[in-house]
Protein backbone atom coordinates (compact mmCIF):
# COMPACT_ATOMS: atom_id res chain seq x y z
CA UNK A 1 0.00 0.00 0.00
CA UNK A 2 1.34 3.54 -0.27
CA UNK A 3 0.94 6.42 2.06
CA UNK A 4 0.08 9.81 1.21
CA UNK A 5 0.24 13.24 2.53
CA UNK A 6 -1.73 15.97 2.03
CA UNK A 7 -0.84 19.89 2.86
CA UNK A 8 -3.19 21.99 4.29
CA UNK A 9 -5.06 19.94 6.41
CA UNK A 10 -7.97 22.40 6.50
CA UNK A 11 -8.04 25.89 5.75
CA UNK A 12 -10.66 28.27 5.69
CA UNK A 13 -10.67 30.71 2.88
CA UNK A 14 -12.37 34.36 1.11
CA UNK A 15 -14.12 33.96 -1.69
CA UNK A 16 -13.10 34.49 -5.21
CA UNK A 17 -9.50 33.40 -3.73
CA UNK A 18 -7.74 29.99 -4.88
CA UNK A 19 -6.07 27.53 -2.92
CA UNK A 20 -4.05 24.59 -3.97
CA UNK A 21 -4.07 21.66 -2.30
CA UNK A 22 -0.41 19.32 -2.86
CA UNK A 23 -0.48 15.83 -2.65
CA UNK A 24 2.39 13.81 -1.74
CA UNK A 25 3.09 9.86 -2.07
CA UNK A 26 6.06 7.90 -0.88
CA UNK A 27 5.96 5.77 -4.07
CA UNK A 28 6.14 5.66 -7.55
CA UNK A 29 2.41 6.11 -8.95
CA UNK A 30 1.47 6.08 -12.24
CA UNK A 31 -2.81 6.59 -11.46
CA UNK A 32 -3.50 9.45 -9.37
CA UNK A 33 -7.30 10.89 -8.28
CA UNK A 34 -9.07 13.85 -6.77
CA UNK A 35 -12.26 13.50 -5.27
CA UNK A 36 -14.30 16.25 -3.63
CA UNK A 37 -16.62 14.73 -0.60
CA UNK A 38 -19.12 17.39 0.26
CA UNK A 39 -20.17 17.70 3.87
CA UNK A 40 -22.01 14.28 4.87
CA UNK A 41 -22.35 12.96 1.33
CA UNK A 42 -20.31 10.39 -0.38
CA UNK A 43 -16.80 10.88 -2.83
CA UNK A 44 -17.39 12.70 -6.17
CA UNK A 45 -14.48 12.17 -8.41
CA UNK A 46 -13.70 15.47 -10.21
CA UNK A 47 -10.12 13.94 -12.09
CA UNK A 48 -7.54 11.73 -12.97
CA UNK A 49 -4.35 12.71 -13.12
CA UNK A 50 -1.51 10.68 -15.01
CA UNK A 51 1.93 11.78 -14.96
CA UNK A 52 2.50 13.08 -18.62
CA UNK A 53 -0.61 13.65 -19.72
CA UNK A 54 -3.51 16.16 -19.01
CA UNK A 55 -5.68 15.23 -16.57
CA UNK A 56 -8.94 13.84 -17.39
CA UNK A 57 -12.00 15.64 -16.05
CA UNK A 58 -15.41 14.02 -14.88
CA UNK A 59 -18.79 15.41 -16.15
CA UNK A 60 -19.53 18.72 -14.08
CA UNK A 61 -15.71 19.66 -13.23
CA UNK A 62 -13.51 21.73 -15.76
CA UNK A 63 -10.11 22.64 -16.22
CA UNK A 64 -10.50 26.10 -15.61
CA UNK A 65 -12.23 26.00 -11.82
CA UNK A 66 -9.84 23.06 -10.78
CA UNK A 67 -6.29 22.90 -12.75
CA UNK A 68 -4.37 20.22 -11.76
CA UNK A 69 -0.53 19.21 -12.59
CA UNK A 70 1.00 16.44 -11.86
CA UNK A 71 4.54 16.90 -12.52
CA UNK A 72 6.12 13.56 -11.52
CA UNK A 73 5.17 10.15 -10.30
CA UNK A 74 4.86 10.95 -6.74
CA UNK A 75 3.38 14.46 -6.40
CA UNK A 76 0.07 16.46 -7.75
CA UNK A 77 -1.55 19.27 -7.19
CA UNK A 78 -5.33 20.72 -7.21
CA UNK A 79 -6.02 24.24 -6.77
CA UNK A 80 -9.70 25.40 -6.54
CA UNK A 81 -9.90 28.22 -8.05
CA UNK A 82 -12.26 31.36 -7.82
CA UNK A 83 -14.00 30.01 -5.14
CA UNK A 84 -17.33 30.25 -3.57
CA UNK A 85 -18.72 29.09 -0.68
CA UNK A 86 -20.09 26.00 -2.68
CA UNK A 87 -16.92 24.77 -2.69
CA UNK A 88 -16.57 24.60 0.65
CA UNK A 89 -15.92 20.15 0.91
CA UNK A 90 -13.15 17.94 2.02
CA UNK A 91 -11.04 17.02 -1.26
CA UNK A 92 -9.44 13.93 -1.21
CA UNK A 93 -6.52 12.32 -3.42
CA UNK A 94 -6.18 9.02 -3.85
CA UNK A 95 -3.81 6.67 -6.03
CA UNK A 96 -4.33 3.32 -7.62
CA UNK A 97 -2.84 0.48 -8.57
CA UNK A 98 -1.39 -0.44 -11.65
CA UNK A 99 -2.85 -3.43 -12.05
CA UNK A 100 -5.62 -3.38 -9.45
CA UNK A 101 -8.86 -1.20 -8.73
CA UNK A 102 -7.98 -0.75 -4.87
CA UNK A 103 -7.34 2.83 -3.91
CA UNK A 104 -5.09 4.57 -1.11
CA UNK A 105 -6.33 7.48 -0.39
CA UNK A 106 -4.91 10.62 1.72
CA UNK A 107 -6.36 12.18 4.96
CA UNK A 108 -8.00 15.01 3.01
CA UNK A 109 -8.28 18.61 3.42
CA UNK A 110 -11.17 20.20 4.54
CA UNK A 111 -11.68 23.50 3.05
CA UNK A 112 -14.53 25.94 4.19
CA UNK A 113 -14.89 29.18 1.78
CA UNK A 114 -16.57 32.46 3.46
CA UNK B 1 -22.44 1.98 -16.45
CA UNK B 2 -21.66 1.00 -12.53
CA UNK B 3 -23.38 1.59 -9.94
CA UNK B 4 -23.48 1.25 -6.07
CA UNK B 5 -26.58 1.34 -3.92
CA UNK B 6 -26.23 0.86 0.10
CA UNK B 7 -29.20 0.34 1.95
CA UNK B 8 -29.89 3.08 5.17
CA UNK B 9 -28.05 5.75 5.74
CA UNK B 10 -27.49 5.19 9.52
CA UNK B 11 -26.79 1.75 11.52
CA UNK B 12 -26.96 1.44 14.81
CA UNK B 13 -26.19 -1.01 16.73
CA UNK B 14 -25.33 -2.43 20.49
CA UNK B 15 -21.67 -3.48 21.18
CA UNK B 16 -21.14 -7.06 20.27
CA UNK B 17 -23.77 -7.64 18.07
CA UNK B 18 -23.49 -8.43 14.22
CA UNK B 19 -23.04 -5.73 12.20
CA UNK B 20 -24.46 -5.70 8.63
CA UNK B 21 -24.04 -3.19 6.57
CA UNK B 22 -25.45 -3.37 2.88
CA UNK B 23 -24.42 -3.01 -0.73
CA UNK B 24 -25.95 -3.67 -4.23
CA UNK B 25 -24.19 -3.34 -7.46
CA UNK B 26 -24.85 -3.00 -10.87
CA UNK B 27 -21.74 -3.59 -13.62
CA UNK B 28 -22.33 -4.37 -17.64
CA UNK B 29 -19.01 -6.92 -17.09
CA UNK B 30 -17.64 -8.86 -13.86
CA UNK B 31 -17.02 -6.06 -11.14
CA UNK B 32 -14.28 -5.28 -8.67
CA UNK B 33 -16.22 -4.70 -5.19
CA UNK B 34 -14.59 -2.93 -2.52
CA UNK B 35 -15.66 -1.65 1.18
CA UNK B 36 -13.67 1.13 2.55
CA UNK B 37 -14.05 2.70 5.87
CA UNK B 38 -13.98 6.50 7.19
CA UNK B 39 -13.02 7.37 10.39
CA UNK B 40 -14.32 10.90 11.58
CA UNK B 41 -11.45 13.55 10.19
CA UNK B 42 -9.18 10.88 7.71
CA UNK B 43 -9.23 9.84 4.40
CA UNK B 44 -10.94 6.38 3.34
CA UNK B 45 -9.11 3.29 4.32
CA UNK B 46 -9.45 -0.31 2.12
CA UNK B 47 -11.34 -2.69 4.03
CA UNK B 48 -11.80 -5.73 2.10
CA UNK B 49 -11.82 -5.99 -2.23
CA UNK B 50 -13.70 -8.91 -4.10
CA UNK B 51 -11.30 -9.17 -7.36
CA UNK B 52 -12.98 -12.80 -8.70
CA UNK B 53 -11.29 -14.79 -6.47
CA UNK B 54 -13.13 -16.17 -3.39
CA UNK B 55 -16.76 -15.11 -2.91
CA UNK B 56 -16.40 -14.76 1.06
CA UNK B 57 -13.53 -12.23 1.44
CA UNK B 58 -11.91 -11.32 4.75
CA UNK B 59 -11.00 -7.81 5.45
CA UNK B 60 -9.13 -6.32 8.00
CA UNK B 61 -10.77 -5.77 11.94
CA UNK B 62 -12.42 -9.07 11.46
CA UNK B 63 -15.23 -7.62 8.85
CA UNK B 64 -16.07 -9.68 5.83
CA UNK B 65 -18.31 -9.45 2.57
CA UNK B 66 -20.12 -12.02 0.33
CA UNK B 67 -20.02 -11.55 -3.46
CA UNK B 68 -23.37 -12.63 -4.59
CA UNK B 69 -23.78 -13.07 -8.39
CA UNK B 70 -27.12 -13.42 -8.21
CA UNK B 71 -28.35 -11.02 -5.99
CA UNK B 72 -25.68 -8.65 -7.67
CA UNK B 73 -25.04 -8.11 -3.26
CA UNK B 74 -21.78 -6.98 -1.19
CA UNK B 75 -22.90 -6.96 2.14
CA UNK B 76 -20.08 -6.48 4.69
CA UNK B 77 -20.46 -8.43 8.09
CA UNK B 78 -19.15 -8.41 11.44
CA UNK B 79 -20.00 -11.15 14.16
CA UNK B 80 -19.47 -8.81 16.92
CA UNK B 81 -19.45 -4.90 16.90
CA UNK B 82 -16.86 -2.99 18.78
CA UNK B 83 -17.09 0.85 19.90
CA UNK B 84 -14.00 1.12 17.58
CA UNK B 85 -16.35 0.07 14.82
CA UNK B 86 -18.24 3.49 14.55
CA UNK B 87 -17.81 4.93 11.74
CA UNK B 88 -18.69 5.57 7.54
CA UNK B 89 -18.26 2.85 5.59
CA UNK B 90 -18.53 2.89 1.59
CA UNK B 91 -19.10 0.29 -0.77
CA UNK B 92 -17.35 0.66 -4.22
CA UNK B 93 -17.26 -1.16 -7.51
CA UNK B 94 -14.91 -1.07 -10.18
CA UNK B 95 -14.76 -2.48 -13.71
CA UNK B 96 -12.66 -2.31 -16.45
CA UNK B 97 -15.09 -0.20 -18.62
CA UNK B 98 -14.22 2.80 -16.45
CA UNK B 99 -10.57 3.41 -16.90
CA UNK B 100 -10.34 2.48 -13.47
CA UNK B 101 -12.58 4.60 -12.30
CA UNK B 102 -14.05 3.57 -8.79
CA UNK B 103 -17.99 4.70 -7.98
CA UNK B 104 -18.51 5.08 -4.55
CA UNK B 105 -22.41 4.59 -2.55
CA UNK B 106 -23.44 7.04 -0.71
CA UNK B 107 -22.33 5.55 2.46
CA UNK B 108 -23.77 4.19 5.74
CA UNK B 109 -22.76 5.85 9.40
CA UNK B 110 -22.43 2.65 11.62
CA UNK B 111 -23.24 3.70 15.46
CA UNK B 112 -22.09 1.22 17.70
CA UNK B 113 -23.73 1.85 21.52
CA UNK B 114 -22.50 0.42 24.99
Amino acid sequence: SAVISQKPSRDICQRGTSLTIQCQVDSQVTMMFWYRQQPGQSLTLIATANQGSEATYESGFVIDKFPISRPNLTFSTLTVSNMSPEDSSIYLCSVGGDYSYEQYFGPGTRLTVT
Amino acid sequence: AQSVTQLGSHVSVSEGALVLLRCNYSSSVPPYLFWYVQYPNQGLQLLLKYTSAATLVKGINGFEAEFKKSETSFHLTKPSAHMSDAAEYFCAVSDNTGGFKTIFGAGTRLFVKA
